[in-house]
């Protein structure tokens, strides 16, 4: 069965720190790729997608993340927090074909101090 | 944002009662979706709609029935309510195949079950 694994589950910086959150998945074909944000009190939103094409995705709010096919990885980066970033991040996998079945990864709780 | 609504935002209620929640969307989108998220787990499917009166189960369906007699509203019902079934639900919709599109969430209700 596919899954979605996110190995940082609390990360806490600095204002100014950069950023990288892992997301590895199993599934071994053809994937979209997302990765959604959930700040305090709020639905979640979506940072940025992979769907084809350039592997180094740009989303909302300075945020990309890098599609690794030979490491199954799709880890989000950010060069410079800010105490907005604080939130919860979720990595999520689509197989095609697996209608509706978008896995999500258990999640990272992300603290800025400002 | 997307126009989605969910109702109630909170509930309280208790073991053994039937709880019905509904999602109701202005976008017109053909799929519907209900999760539920809880601590470690991230976010996990229940039940899905790839139109009215199509439904499927997700990977944590037992307990739960859906309905969707209009393309607008999609109702998730807890017919005995236990309460491992304690959790913020959120529906989701995308407008074509989740594998071509991302999904659009809701502002979630919290469920206890006393």
């Amino acid at each position: 069965a596919q899954s979605v694994s996110q190995h940082n589950h609390h990360v806490i910086l600095s204002e100014a720190a950069s950023l990288e959150l892992g997301c590895n998945y199993s599934y071994g074909g053809t994937v979209n790729l997302f990765w959604y944000v959930q700040y305090p009190g709020q639905h979640l939103q979506l940072l940025l997608k992979y769907f084809s094409g350039d592997p180094l995705v740009k989303g909302i709010k300075g945020f990309e993340a890098e599609f690794i096919k030979s490491k199954f990885s799709f880890n989000l980066r950010k060069p410079s927090v800010q105490w907005s970033d604080t939130a919860e991040y979720f990595c999520a996998v689509n197989a095609p074909g697996n209608t509706g079945k978008l896995i999500f990864g258990q999640g990272t709780t992300l603290q800025v101090k400002p | 944002d997307a126009g989605i609504t969910q109702s109630p935002r909170h509930k309280v209620t208790e073991t053994g009662t039937p709880v019905t929640l509904r999602c109701h969307q202005t976008e017109n989108h053909r799929y519907m979706y209900w999760y539920r998220q809880d601590p470690g787990h991230g976010l996990r499917l229940i039940h899905y709609s790839y139109g009215v009166k199509d439904t499927d189960k997700g990977e944590v369906s037992d307990g739960y029935s859906v309905s969707r007699s209009k393309t607008e509203d999609f109702l998730l019902t807890l017919e005995s309510a236990t309460s491992s079934q304690t959790s913020v639900y959120f529906c989701a919709i995308s407008e074509g195949r989740p594998e071509n599109q991302p999904q659009h969430f809701g502002d979630g209700t919290r469920l206890s079950i006393l």
